[in-house]
């Protein structure tokens, strides 16, 4: 049983669309909510933090649903450089000082951004 | 931040080897993660290591598969032991300097043949 699901992708686009990246996770009791981002054979590195107010950080706006544990990332007026695999990403215990915390990956979506 | 320089970047072993990687940090911290990213899958945790104390596997995972160093806040090591074609993944090291944000080395690319 999947812990945290995403769409599946790949996803393909053409410059300038918007697309929507959608996540649910099974442990009600997680405490914090990520986007990653990953490029073609790098590490992944942290896009943005997703709260209950939604954030919004240039083209790019995250929204979380507690009560459906339900994530979304879009992303607007897509560019070439947004091409990458976006990780759905969730801790599920209180981060103090480092301890007790464990994340847990979605299995990542594909994106390309076409000219 | 953190910076991470993890090593060697990739291998190919012989089945039945073991390979070590390692992990530095530009500064201290309490906890490593290492992480193992199987083809075309996600990251899945392989345990949680601390300075001074043994570390701690999930589920899967044994000590004896996958034994961890952790001598001192900035440095530690992975053994992939007895590999099998199984084994090939891509593996990493991440740290949670001051939270909520995990930092992740380069990565390590194993292929056993």
């Amino acid at each position: 049983r999947k812990e945290v699901e995403q769409d599946p992708g790949p996803f393909n686009v053409p410059e300038g669309a918007t697309v929507a990246f959608n996540c649910t996770y099974s442990n009600s009791a997680s405490q914090s909510f990520f986007w990653y981002r990953q490029d073609c054979r790098k590490e992944p590195k942290l896009l943005m933090s997703v709260y209950s107010s939604g954030n919004e950080d240039g083209r790019f706006t995250a929204q979380l649903n507690r009560a459906s544990q339900y994530i979304s990332l879009l992303i607007r007026d897509s560019k070439l450089s947004d091409s990458a695999t976006y990780l759905c990403v969730v801790n599920e215990w209180e981060n103090s000082g480092g301890s007790n915390y464990k994340l847990t990956f979605g299995k990542g979506t594909l994106l390309t951004v076409n000219p | 931040s953190a910076v991470i320089s993890q090593k060697p970047s990739r291998d190919i072993c012989q089945r039945g080897t073991s390979l070590t990687i390692q992990c530095q940090v530009d500064s201290q911290v309490t906890m490593m993660f290492w992480y193992r990213q199987q083809p075309g899958q996600s990251l899945t945790l392989i345990a949680t290591a601390n300075q001074g104390s043994e570390a701690t596997y999930e589920s899967g995972f044994v000590i004896d598969k996958f034994p961890i160093s952790r001598p001192n806040l900035t440095f530690s090591t992975l053994t992939v032991s007895n590999m099998s074609p199984e084994d090939s993944s891509i593996y990493l090291c991440s740290v949670v300097p001051r939270g909520p944000e995990a930092f992740f080395g380069q990565g390590t690319r194993l292929t056993v043949v």
